[in-house]
């Protein structure tokens, strides 16, 4: 056990639903991180949220929404879903906004788009 | 900006015999690398890092990493294999200092045959 909490586990919906992934961080750790995981993107990064504040931001498109609560959890919004938005979401954290000890990331949300 | 490159896609290599991973990355700043192992269904765990000092870092399960800064590269090697190391292996690069996002490779498929 990482430390890091990702639900659900899997999840599978029909194109055009939405969809909300939550992710605990590791006790003490203030930023998380978003990444999608597919066999043709491989490992992109989506965005990263320090103490409820958005940090950074990739390639996350603009039907994905994410935010971090005041308790540090944080959930990634997918909308209007396609096809191609099948992937591995993973979210991982670190104790600061800095990237120098590397990520603590959760085991992932497998989500299918029928 | 930074990139990453894992030459090799998949490494077939006989149990108890010797590994090398090959990464190489680009950057015009000084960088922060990692080695992350993905284990079958599984997130994803930190192997070693490099931030700075001694160019051959010493990670988990008997992998090290030696920094060559001139060839730009990062290669992850063990001196012998075990199936449990059957894995998906990822390079990863930052920027040093205060950077906030992690970028990763591709991936190399580690299969060990018996």
């Amino acid at each position: 056990d990482s430390g890091v909490t990702q639900t659900p586990k899997h999840l599978i919906t029909a194109t055009g639903q939405r969809v909300t992934l939550r992710c605990s961080p590791r006790s003490g750790d203030l930023s998380v991180y978003w990444y999608q995981q597919s066999l043709d993107q491989g490992l992109q990064f989506l965005i990263q949220y320090y103490n409820g504040e958005e940090r950074a931001k990739g390639n996350i498109l603009e039907r994905f929404s994410a935010q971090q609560f005041p308790d540090l959890h944080s959930e990634l919004n997918l909308s209007s879903l396609e096809l191609g938005d099948s992937a591995l979401y993973f979210c991982a954290s670190s104790p600061g906004g800095q990237t120098s000890g590397g990520y603590t990331f959760g085991s992932g949300t497998r989500l299918t788009v029928v | 900006a930074q990139s990453v490159t894992q030459l090799d896609s998949q490494v077939p290599v006989f149990e108890e015999a010797p590994v090398e991973l090959r990464c190489n990355y680009s950057s015009s700043v000084s960088v922060y690398l990692f080695w992350y192992v993905q284990y079958p269904n599984q997130g994803l765990q930190l192997l070693l890092k490099y931030l700075s000092g001694s160019t051959l870092v010493k990670g988990i399960n008997g992998f090290e990493a030696e920094f060559n800064k001139s060839q730009t590269s990062f290669h992850l090697r063990k001196p012998s294999v075990h199936i449990s190391d059957t894995a998906e292996y990822f390079c990863a690069v930052t920027r040093g200092g205060s950077a906030s996002k992690i970028i990763f490779g591709s991936g190399t498929r580690l299969s060990i045959r018996p």
